[in-house]
């Protein structure tokens, strides 16, 4: 069984460019949810994927957008971005939207100069 | 919306037991988890309640008081590697909250020798 990967796993991008993020779920899960993480505090939810669809967002702005693939893996894009998205940016999958276990990625290090 | 308290550190001595609070105000409520983040890592699952009372596994105990909106997660037999983050986690019921979840800041247990 594979287990939850992310790629990449650091990035360092300059205030105004744009960053996609990618994550591979778990062999077997159709949901993936995108959490953003600063240091320090909890992860704060941006979105969620359920087969291909957008299933719920956090309070975050459409400049954080993303998808979800036919064999379930995900991608986050941020644009525009803005020193405050520096941050661990974690997606987890699960069966189903209401999957009793979410299991994380080991997260991307975005660090925005 | 979902407003998570839960204590920003606990120290405790190895073979300790440990308490960890969280309290909760929720307009819809689907569960209750428990998740172990170790610095530069990400979260990993350790219980959840959905039911009042208390679920055990292993050194790890968590009970969840719906009434009161209140849960603890109990590490028994402390050791060394148990000093992390404790992430206590909400999932939504309501249309626009449903599977998501809401994370607190988490709590750091440091144990000492």
């Amino acid at each position: 069984e594979t287990g939850v990967t992310q790629s990449p796993t650091h990035l360092i991008k300059t205030r105004g460019q744009q960053v996609t993020l990618r994550c591979s779920s778990q062999s077997g899960h159709n949901t993936v949810s995108w959490y953003q993480q600063a240091l320090g505090q909890g992860p704060q939810f941006i979105f969620q994927y359920y087969r291909e669809e957008e299933n719920g967002r956090g309070n975050f702005p459409p400049r954080f957008s993303g998808l979800q693939f036919p064999n379930y893996s995900s991608e986050l894009n941020v644009n525009a971005l803005e020193l405050d998205d520096s941050a661990l940016y974690l997606c987890a999958s699960s069966m189903g939207i209401q999957g009793d276990e979410q299991y994380f990625g080991p997260g991307t290090r975005l660090t925005v100069t | 919306g979902q407003n998570i308290d839960q204590p920003t550190e606990m120290t405790a001595t190895e073979g300790a037991i440990v308490q960890i609070n969280c309290t909760y105000q929720t307009s819809g409520f689907n569960g209750l988890f428990w998740y172990q983040q170790h610095a530069g890592e990400a979260p990993t699952f350790l219980s959840y309640n959905v039911l009042d009372g208390l679920e055990e596994k292993g050194r790890f105990s968590s009970f969840l008081s719906r009434s009161k909106g209140y849960s603890y997660l109990l590490l028994k037999e402390l050791q060394m590697k148990d000093s992390a983050s404790y992430l206590c986690a909400v999932r939504g019921l309501t249309t626009d909250s449903w599977g998501k979840f809401q994370f607190g800041a988490g709590t750091q247990v440091v144990v000492t020798p």
